[in-house]
Order: C-alpha cells, then sequence, then structure tokens
C-alpha cells in the first residue's frame, strides 16, 4: 500500500493565526482526502483533493476556512485559517490506493 | 447524508475472551472496510469486505458484508493486551469513506 507522511505531527497554534499541513505520498495517487477528527469523535471528511481540479468540499466545510492545493499527484496541502479553539482538532490526510484507502498519521493541533 | 451505526460504543476486554462489534447503515454500500486506530495514530486498515455476505480472515480478526450490504461485523478472537484501541467500521457509497463512531476497547482490570 501506499506510504504517506504528514507534516507536522502536532503544533500548537494561537487564535486568529493560519496553519498549513503537508501530505507527502510515495507514489502517485489520483485521489487524496483530508478528514478531521475531533477530540474523542470519529473522521468526518472535509474535503476530496484531485490533482488538476479544485477541492471538493463536504458540507459544513469551506474552501475560505479551510484552502487546499493539489500541485502533483504525490502532494497535497491543508490550510486552517484563522484558527479557533474550535479548530483543535487531528486532521488526516487519506489515499485511495486500489479498493483500500490509506490514512496518514494524523497533525494534531491545539488552538490556543 | 448517510449514517453509520457502530455498536457497542465502548467495551472492557479480558485477555483470552472473544469480542464482537458491528455497524448497520441506512443506505447499501459497495464496500466495508474495518480500522483500527492507536493514540497518535491514523487508522490503519484491518480488512476489507467487496461482496455482500463476504467472510473474511486476518489473524484472530474475522468480518462480515452483510447479505443487504447494509450492515457488517467484526469478530476478534481470543483477544490479547494489544487488541486495545479504537475501531473503526467504513462504508464507501461511491468514491468516499463514511465513518462509524467507533468502538473502544479496553482492558478489563
Amino acid at each position: 500500500s501506499a506510504v504517506i507522511s504528514q507534516k507536522p505531527s502536532r503544533d500548537i497554534c494561537q487564535r486568529g493565526t493560519s496553519l498549513t499541513i503537508q501530505c507527502q505520498v510515495d507514489s502517485q495517487v489520483t485521489m487524496m482526502f483530508w478528514y478531521r477528527q475531533q477530540p474523542g469523535q470519529s473522521l468526518t471528511l472535509i474535503a476530496t483533493a484531485n490533482q488538476g481540479s479544485e477541492a471538493t468540499y463536504e458540507s459544513g466545510f469551506v474552501i475560505d476556512k479551510f484552502p487546499i492545493s493539489r500541485p502533483n499527484l504525490t502532494f497535497s496541502t491543508l490550510t486552517v485559517s484563522n484558527m479557533s479553539p474550535e479548530d483543535s482538532s487531528i486532521y488526516l490526510c487519506s489515499v485511495r490506493w486500489g479498493d483500500g484507502y490509506t490514512f496518514g498519521s494524523g497533525t494534531r493541533l491545539t488552538v490556543v | 447524508g448517510q449514517q453509520l451505526n457502530q455498536s457497542p460504543q465502548s467495551m472492557f476486554i479480558q485477555e483470552g475472551e472473544d469480542v464482537s462489534m458491528n455497524c448497520t447503515s441506512s443506505s447499501i454500500f459497495n464496500t466495508w472496510l474495518w480500522y483500527k486506530q492507536d493514540p497518535g495514530e491514523g487508522p490503519v486498515l484491518l480488512i476489507a469486505l467487496y461482496k455482500a455476505g463476504e467472510l473474511t480472515s486476518n489473524g484472530r480478526l474475522t468480518a462480515q458484508f452483510g447479505i443487504t450490504r447494509k450492515d457488517s461485523f467484526l469478530n476478534i478472537s481470543a483477544s490479547i493486551p494489544s487488541d486495545v484501541g479504537i475501531y473503526f467500521c467504513a462504508g464507501r457509497p461511491g468514491d468516499k469513506l463514511v465513518f462509524g463512531a467507533g468502538t473502544i476497547l479496553r482492558v478489563k482490570s
């Protein structure tokens, strides 16, 4: 399966600032996904990022708050903009690999 | 939207016991996946199911894709301490995954 490197692994940020999370895959993949996992909760899909097109956002998530880049088939970034304490979560990237889905180890974000 | 109901929410295990959890959906899925998440890590795929009625094993883990395509279960036999963690079911109606709320496995003291 594909191996995903996600950076940073954790960060503590001031409210009102932005954080960009990077996701690097060791193989070329068509579909990449970004998820949010709030404390003690399950995973919620933020958006689907395909190379060469704009990301598709799920209900409740908007591009201004979570801009995504997908410059090539092995890399994507998610920015959490104008952060508030409610944005404190684990953010995970995932790729579709064959019929399965592989996840990065996540970025644990704390907003103070 | 599509929802998955996963149960139980949490359970305590004693080493050697068998464990069972399940997921039901209001919609039909093409694929059922079971993941385990350890603290500080992303979910790791345990078992993938692609056909209604399919029964698949991975070591001490067994999972089945329900005939109606709206449910799945995961069994863990002869549990060991490292089975502790959070288990998620996920269904794939299209290209995206929908996750259950998770089952937390803890060790009975």
